[in-house]
């Protein structure tokens, strides 16, 4: 129950495309999701969050959906650029404590 | 920079060694958690500390312990170690304000176990 399932493991892209991840989720306590971007050799950085609240949550060409009666949330990256090539992660929080990550994706855009 | 310092970058040891990692969090963060991060397990949760006392626990084995400081530093004891505690370790440190918990993560502690 305290699980977050991502997929897919691995996204190739190409340049002006759109990446699309998708997270579930089995808790309905948890109260915050955030995305958390990583580079090679850096620690994940927080890029958008939601609220359980709020069904869309858009910060630039970043866009988290959230779809509570399914238990699940994406985040699509409109017109993908070769710099946003990571890892990424989505996560599921329950009071601010006990943070849980899914597997993570590794984005690939392609140039 | 988020503000997170870890110590040490990298450190090689061997099996049945122990081994002590450091996190100094941002300015003002009263909460620390600890992660693992390996190839093929994404982030784990460890644990996490809560102005110095212990606040929620995730997959910690038994033989790794971990405190948080009235300075609120933290430290990360790995004990008996084993080829399969090889990985990065993070520290991400946060303010806690209810159920909005930006964490900011370290640069890590890549731990190799020979």
């Amino acid at each position: 129950q305290q699980q977050v399932k991502q997929s897919p493991q691995s996204l190739i892209v190409q340049k002006g495309g759109i990446s699309i991840i998708n997270c579930a989720y089995e808790n309905t306590a948890f109260d915050y999701f955030p995305w958390y971007q990583q580079f090679p050799g850096k620690g994940p950085a927080l890029l958008i969050a939601i609220r359980p609240d709020v069904s869309e949550k858009k910060e630039g060409r970043f866009t988290i959906s959230f779809n509570k009666s399914a238990k699940q949330f994406s985040l699509h990256i409109m017109d993908s650029q070769p710099g946003d090539s990571a890892t990424y992660f989505c996560a599921a929080s329950l009071g601010g404590f006990k943070t849980i990550f899914g597997a993570g994706t590794r984005l690939f855009v392609k140039a | 920079d988020s503000g997170v310092t870890q110590t040490p970058k990298h450190l090689i040891t061997a099996t049945g060694q122990r081994v002590t990692l450091r996190c100094s969090p941002r300015s003002g963060d009263l909460s620390v958690y600890w992660y693992q991060q390996s190839l093929d397990q994404g982030l784990q949760f460890l644990i996490q500390y809560y102005n110095g006392e212990e606040r929620a626990k995730g997959n910690i084995l038994e033989r790794f312990s971990a405190q948080q400081f009235p300075d609120l530093h933290s430290e990360l004891n790995l004990s008996s170690l084993e080829l399969g505690d090889s990985a990065l370790y993070f520290c991400a440190s946060s303010y806690l304000t209810g159920g909005q918990n930006e964490q900011f993560f370290g640069p890590g502690t890549r731990l190799t176990v020979l």
